[in-house]
């Protein structure tokens, strides 16, 4: 069976310190996806980013990066200089590749709070 | 702007009552789902359909009903089988036959029971 583990539940820094919220995958599958996604206060969850198991280079996308190592099933996120903006829920999902839909399977999720 | 469109943002259910949510969609995705938050957990998928007129139950289907008649509705109704309900629902859509698309949400109802 998937799934997908997020052992921190929540995480406290001050801010502009940098941040990593781990995520470790289990799955049978040789073609899979992960992704991240953000859950403001208002609820709605946000994609920030989707990568497959074919392509293990890291990812940087401003003050975000991504660390995907297949070795040790891992997918982690780290926020470099965080901001109070960045206080949210983080999730980490994995794809099951079901033709014609997609099954994703969550983390518990990682509440993020950025102090001032 | 295409979008996920969930109604109402709050719900109270009584005892013994059935009560739907509603979700539309105007991005001309083909698949759309339903997943359940309570505090402190993940996402929990309920049901989900690929087309029109067809659906699949996911892991906590119980309780629970939907429907598909048109490709940009999928409304879900929450029975008084459901014992339960108080959570947070979410829906999504994405491109069908693309699994490796991320999925787009809306932005929730919150159901209470009085």
């Amino acid at each position: 069976a998937q799934k997908v583990t997020q052992a921190q539940t929540e995480i406290s820094v001050v801010e502009k310190e940098d941040v990593t919220l781990d995520c470790v995958y289990e799955t049978r599958d040789t073609t899979y996806y992960l992704f991240w996604y953000k859950q403001p206060p208002s609820g709605e969850l946000v994609f920030l980013i989707r990568r497959n198991s074919f392509d293990e280079q890291n990812e940087i996308s401003g003050r975000y990066s991504w660390n995907f190592q297949k070795s040790t099933s891992s997918f982690n996120f780290t926020i470099t200089a965080s901001q109070v903006v960045d206080s949210a829920v983080y999730f980490c999902a994995l794809s099951e590749g079901v033709q014609g839909a997609q099954k994703l399977v969550f983390g518990q999720g990682t509440r993020l709070t950025i102090n001032p | 702007d295409g979008g996920i469109t969930q109604s109402p943002k709050y719900l109270f259910r009584k005892e013994g009552q059935n009560v739907t949510l509603s979700c539309e969609q105007n991005l001309n995705h083909d698949a759309m789902y339903w997943y359940r938050q309570d505090p402190g957990q993940g996402l929990r998928l309920i049901y989900y359909s690929q087309i029109v007129n067809d659906f699949q139950k996911g892991d906590i289907a119980e309780g629970y009903s939907v429907s598909r008649e048109k490709k940009e509705s999928f409304p879900l109704t929450v029975t008084s089988a459901q014992k339960n309900p108080t959570a947070f629902y979410l829906c999504a859509s994405s491109p069908e036959g693309l699994y490796n698309q991320p999925q787009h949400f809306g932005d929730g109802t919150r159901l209470s029971i009085l």
